[in-house]
């Protein structure tokens, strides 16, 4: 088990350029999730995949944001025409659920170091 | 709306010492689950304990307790004999319906040689 891993840890890029970051999870886990964090404040709840099916996005994940996970394994999170509000970092988590909305159990999150996105 | 309260953006505790993270949340909801993460520097987000609403008895994983007060809804967390690693961010959540998390801003902890 080597937890969930997000490439690439730091991203710098320029306005309007686009970005792919990718997570790979916690290989039994059918849940994935990504969240951003700000200067300061806790992650916030961005999209949400049970296996390849991507059950719920948050209105924080504007037209220009899209993420997938084709093959129900890892996930990428793509933002095109990057704007310097988009400078934070991007954690994925991964967790082990039963059914499509149900198990509520614990389902512990586990989450990957983050990627640092750095919008200049 | 469901929330999270976390009202002490940064604590200082002496080495071997106990300190109290404090968390206050808001829910409508019967069930949900409550959770507390370590961040350290690095950015990884490490899970510490979970305590679901209808547990009677508080959690605790090795040095970590989790103090459930259900009708304050409150959810602190107390870390026993403190250590230098212990230094940190540390997050309180709750779960809200099925998976989603709702996460707190944070106390920073920095604990004292």
């Amino acid at each position: 088990d080597t937890g969930v891993s997000q490439n690439p840890r730091h991203k710098i890029t320029k306005r309007g350029q686009n970005v792919t970051f990718r997570c790979d999870p916690i290989s039994e886990h059918n849940r994935l999730y990504w969240y951003r964090q700000t200067l300061g404040q806790g992650p916030e709840f961005l999209t949400y995949f049970q296996n390849e099916a991507q059950l719920e996005k948050s209105r924080l994940l504007s037209d220009r944001f899209s993420a997938e996970r084709p093959k129900g394994s890892f996930s990428t999170l793509e933002i095109q025409r990057t704007e310097q509000g988009d400078s934070a970092m991007y954690l994925c988590a991964s967790s082990l659920g039963t059914g499509a909305s149900g198990g509520l159990g614990k389902n512990i999150q586990y989450f990957g170091a983050g990627t640092r996105l750095s919008v200049l | 709306a469901q929330k999270i309260t976390q009202t002490q953006p940064g604590m200082f505790v002496q080495e071997k010492e106990a300190v109290t993270l404090d968390c206050t949340y808001d829910t409508s909801d019967q069930s949900y689950g409550l959770f507390w993460y370590k961040q350290p520097s690095s950015g990884e987000m490490i899970f510490l304990i979970y305590q679901g609403s209808y547990d009677e008895q508080n959690a605790t994983e090795g040095r970590y307790s989790l103090n459930f007060q259900k009708a304050r809804k409150s959810a602190n967390l107390v870390i026993s004999a403190s250590q230098l690693g212990d230094s940190a961010m540390y997050f309180c959540a709750m779960r809200s319906g099925a998976y989603k998390y709702i996460f707190g801003t944070g106390t920073r902890l920095k604990v004292l040689a």
